[in-house]
């Protein structure tokens, strides 16, 4: 099993609906979790971090944690095509300074 | 205030040879952390550093290796290239502080031929 896991997509959404994505984790201990995005050609941006259990909102996106389910999860709203990218979750293992990723999902927004 | 900073920004080196990678720190943060990306392999961490002391090292072998220098600049070097070695390389700096958010520079692009 991997340690971080996310659908590989392609994700289609299109233009305005709510775009989800998932990535699950296997390391009950882990602390901290992050979103990162990434064009195609760029460095990975940071999108959201969430540290406790719940949702956390900024803008157009949310970013929802279950640790008991050991899921995280992130939101765009009223999509756009800006946000046709590859999307990463890492995830803090408890190790200082170490984050440990998903393969990235690729998202496109369809006009 | 500046983000991370990587030189160079592109490098096209030859198999067996060896390069050295650059990457000056967000001010302020004494922590630097080196990833390799690849489209098989996806993001890998190789290192961290803290106050010139490696804390963390991911499973790559000793070809590679790095500093870090008193005013947190480090430098990653990468020995005996081999044409699998050719990726984007990222550094990433943070506070130190467990958790806390780690911001990437724009990476180096290593090829080798």
């Amino acid at each position: 099993q991997k340690e971080v896991e996310q659908n590989s997509g392609p994700l289609s959404v299109p233009e305005g609906a709510i775009a989800s994505l998932n990535c699950t984790y296997s390391d009950r201990g882990s602390q901290s979790f992050f979103w990162y995005r990434q064009y195609s050609g760029k460095s990975p941006e940071l999108i959201m971090s969430i540290y406790s259990n719940g949702d956390k909102e900024d803008g157009r996106f949310t970013a929802q944690l279950n640790k008991a389910s050991q899921y995280v999860s992130l939101l765009i709203r009223d999509s756009q095509p800006s946000d046709s990218a590859t999307y990463l979750c890492a995830v803090n293992q408890q190790v200082q300074e170490k984050l440990t990723f998903g393969t990235g999902t690729r998202l496109t927004i369809i006009p | 205030k500046a983000g991370v900073t990587q030189t160079p920004r592109y490098l096209i080196k030859t198999r067996g040879q060896q390069v050295t990678l650059s990457c000056s720190p967000i001010s302020g943060h004494r922590s630097v952390s080196w990833y390799q990306q690849t489209p098989g392999q996806g993001l890998q961490f190789l290192f961290e550093y803290f106050s010139e002391t490696q804390r963390n090292k991911g499973n790559f072998p000793g070809r590679f290796s790095g500093r870090q220098f008193s005013n947190s600049r480090s430098e990653m070097n990468v020995s005996t290239l081999e044409l699998g070695d050719s990726a984007l390389y990222l550094c990433a700096s943070s506070t130190g502080a467990t958790g806390n958010t780690i911001y990437f520079g724009e990476g180096s692009w290593l090829t080798v031929v």
